[in-house]
């Protein structure tokens, strides 16, 4: 089956410093992964995927993700941190033999300290 | 408009009572979603409609029924729950198009708080 992990369950990142969320992820065939967000008390949001193409995947809120094939990880970054990035962010994989299913990772708190 | 609601925002039910739970889009997407969700941990999958037809069912208790009754709309109906079942309930929505689910991102509602008594 299809997984993704997210090997920290919480990072500290100081305001303007640059932040990494990790993520790496074990597919049979070609990988479709996703970042999603959730702030407190709220739905998650999307942020960006990857299906094909630049291994530089540029989302929302100034968010981007490296694709690397070699080392199955798709690392969610941001140059420069901002205090309201503080929230719960999720990795997910397209599962294909699972009904096409969405499969999420555990999830990683990300503390931006003002 | 990219907004999905959920109505209402917050439930508490006792172990007795019937209840539902509504989610609304007008995005034009034809794949609909139930999660579940503890806190601190990822939403869990409960159900998938495709097309106002169900296509995932990830063996979810019979107290727990879907309904969707046009592509805007989805409905939880909730009965005989167990306060194990208070979490928060998570709608999304998402294309389908070639019956391709897993290539498109999900759109998800800010959610219901159920608390089971």
């Amino acid at each position: 089956a299809q997984s993704v992990a997210q090997p920290e369950d919480q990072v500290n990142v100081a305001e303007g410093n640059p932040l990494t969320v990790k993520c790496t992820y074990s597919v049979s065939g070609n990988p479709y992964l996703f970042w999603y967000v959730q702030y407190p008390n709220r739905g998650l949001q999307f942020l960006l995927k990857y299906i094909t193409g630049d291994n530089l995947v540029k989302g929302s809120y100034g968010f981007e993700a490296e694709f690397n094939k070699s080392q199955t990880s798709f690392h969610l970054k941001k140059p420069s941190a901002l205090v309201s990035d503080s929230a719960l962010y999720f990795c997910a994989v397209r599962d294909l033999n699972r009904d096409d299913k969405i499969i999420f990772g555990k999830g990683t708190r990300l503390h931006i300290l003002p | 408009d990219t907004e999905v609601t959920q109505t209402p925002k917050h439930l508490v039910m006792g172990m007795t009572n019937k209840k539902s739970l509504k989610c609304e889009q007008h995005m034009g997407h034809r794949a609909m979603y139930w999660y579940k969700q503890k806190a601190k941990k990822p939403p869990e999958l409960m159900f998938v409609y495709s097309y106002e037809k169900l296509s995932i069912n990830e063996s979810v208790p019979s107290r727990f029924s879907p309904e969707c009754p046009n592509s805007s709309l989805l409905n939880l109906h909730l009965h005989a729950l167990q306060p194990e079942d208070s979490a928060l309930y998570l709608c999304a929505s998402s294309q389908d198009v070639g019956l391709a689910l897993g290539l498109y991102e999900q759109y998800f509602g800010p959610g219901t708080r159920l608390t089971v008594t």
